[in-house]
C-alpha cells in the first residue's frame, strides 16, 4: 500500500534562510509524486510534480524538490524563505489519474 | 479560468442530520476527487469519479456516506445521519486526465457536527 512520512510536525526558519522539508514514501512502481501548500482556511495550492525525467523538479514561489529513489525520498527545499512561505506543506504520492494519498504535513513558522 | 468550486464554505449541523456537499470541478476536467481533511491530518481520499461513473469509492468511510456525478461534471457528496466524527474539512479536486493526472484543489466545505 501507498504510504507518505513526513517526520517533521513543526519547523521554524528565519526569513531568507534555507528550507528543506523531508518526504519519505512507500510504492510499489515508479510513483507520481507531489508537493501541496495549504495557507490557513485555503485549499490545497500544487507547488510542483514529479512524474518521470530529470529528478531536480523545479516549481513556483521559488520552491524545487528531488526526487532520490534509492532513499525513497521527494524532499522540498527553498534556498531563502519569505515570510508569506508560512503555511502548512503536504507531500503525496500517487498514480496517474488516481487517488493521492497524502503526508499528515509539515507546519512552517518564519521567524523574522 | 475558474478553478474547482465548493459550496457551501461552512456548513453546521446537528447530529443525525442529512447534509450535502457540493464540488463545481474545472471546465473540462473528467476525473472528480473527493477528499476527507480532519484536523492536524492530510487530506484522505474518499471517492474518485471518471465521467459520471464512481471509478474507486474505496476511501468512503461506510455506507452514510454517498456520492454521486449525474451529468458528470458537478458532484455532490452526501451525508446521512451525521456523526460528530464527521466533522472535517470536505475537499474536492479535479484533473484532466488527457493532460498529466495533476489534482487541482478547491477551498473545501468545512463541516461540523454538533
Amino acid at each position: 500500500a501507498q504510504s507518505v512520512t513526513q517526520p517533521d510536525i513543526h519547523i521554524t526558519v528565519s526569513e531568507g534562510a534555507s528550507l528543506e522539508l523531508r518526504c519519505n514514501y512507500s510504492y510499489g512502481a515508479t510513483p507520481y509524486l507531489f508537493w501541496y501548500v495549504q495557507s490557513p482556511g485555503q485549499g490545497l495550492q500544487l507547488l510542483l510534480k514529479y512524474f518521470s525525467g530529470d529528478t531536480l523538479v523545479q516549481g513556483i514561489k521559488g520552491f524545487e524538490a528531488e526526487f532520490k529513489r534509492s532513499q525513497s525520498s521527494f524532499n522540498l527545499r527553498k534556498p531563502s524563505v519569505h515570510w508569506s512561505d508560512a503555511a502548512e506543506y503536504f507531500c503525496a504520492v500517487g498514480a496517474y489519474g488516481n487517488k493521492l494519498v497524502f503526508g499528515a504535513g509539515t507546519i512552517l513558522r518564519v521567524k523574522s | 479560468g475558474a478553478g474547482v468550486s465548493q459550496t457551501p464554505s461552512n456548513k453546521v449541523t446537528e447530529k443525525g442530520k442529512y447534509v450535502e456537499l457540493r464540488c463545481d470541478p474545472i471546465s473540462g476536467h473528467t476525473a472528480l476527487y473527493w477528499y476527507r481533511q480532519s484536523l492536524g491530518q492530510g487530506p484522505e481520499f474518499l471517492i474518485y469519479f471518471q465521467g459520471t461513473g464512481a471509478a474507486d469509492d474505496s476511501g468512503l468511510p461506510n455506507d452514510r456516506f454517498f456520492a454521486v456525478r449525474p451529468e458528470g461534471s458537478v458532484s455532490t457528496l452526501k451525508i446521512q445521519r451525521t456523526e460528530r466524527g464527521d466533522s472535517a474539512v470536505y475537499l474536492c479536486a479535479s484533473s484532466e486526465l488527457a493532460e498529466s493526472g495533476t489534482q487541482y484543489f478547491g477551498p473545501g466545505t468545512r463541516l461540523l457536527v454538533l
